[in-house]
């Protein structure tokens, strides 16, 4: 399974839009891009998964170039509760259904 | 109405001492999972069912033992508890069709002492 690599933590205020980036250099022609959230004391929730270019929903924008050795979680006006830590996978949609979590991002939202 | 509940949320014994955890989803999924996260906060898989047969076993140790009665519960049998099993346990679930949009429990912190 390819290996990610995110920043360990960031800071951001209220209102601000956020971009977390993943790298993962070494990711399989299919191999799909899948994004957590996880507040404290919570167990993670999916936020939003794609293959290529961009994908959007009600939560959050994710866009991955071409090469797709790297993708960006967009976060549009945040708030104190999106404070949470970020997971970025990488694996292949199916087959063994194995979820590697890496440390993930501390996402800190302040007022 | 809760998707994925596990039951106890926490749970403290005493080194030595067998014990259980219990998981149920009410999604219709057909995939269940469990997963560890230690005091450095990574998540890791231990074991993953689907149609209440075993697909994943992370090299957990044999005194971790799954059941599934069936398709809505996955629960987790610990025999002869170590220290180092304190942790926090997460049961997920999720649907053949989206297998990468994995439903998390709230998880059980296990505190052994």
């Amino acid at each position: 399974l390819a290996k990610t690599t995110q920043p360990i933590s960031m800071d951001s205020y209220e209102g601000q839009e956020v971009n977390i980036t993943c790298s993962h250099n070494n990711i399989a022609t299919n191999d799909y891009i899948t994004w957590y959230q996880q507040f404290p004391s919570q167990g993670p929730r999916f936020i939003i998964q794609g293959y290529k270019t961009k994908v959007t929903n009600e939560v959050a924008s994710l866009f991955i170039p071409a090469d797709r050795k790297s993708s960006t979680l967009s976060l549009p006006r945040v708030s104190l509760s999106d404070t949470a830590v970020y997971y970025c996978l990488v694996g292949p949609r199916w087959g063994l259904n194995k979820f590697y979590f890496g440390s993930g991002t501390k996402l800190n939202v302040k007022p | 109405d809760t998707a994925v509940s596990q039951t106890p949320k926490y749970l403290v014994t005493q080194m030595g001492n067998d014990k259980s955890i219990k998981c149920e989803q009410n999604l219709g999924h057909d995939t269940m999972y469990w997963y560890k996260q230690d005091s450095k906060k990574f998540l890791k898989i231990m074991f993953s069912y689907n149609n209440k047969e075993l697909i994943i076993n992370e090299t957990v140790p044999n005194r971790f033992s799954p059941k599934s009665p069936d398709k809505a519960h996955l629960n987790l049998h610990i025999n002869s508890l170590e220290l180092g099993d304190s942790a926090v346990y997460f049961c997920a679930s999720s649907h053949r069709d989206r297998p990468r949009e994995a439903f998390f429990g709230q998880g059980t912190r296990l505190t052994v002492v």
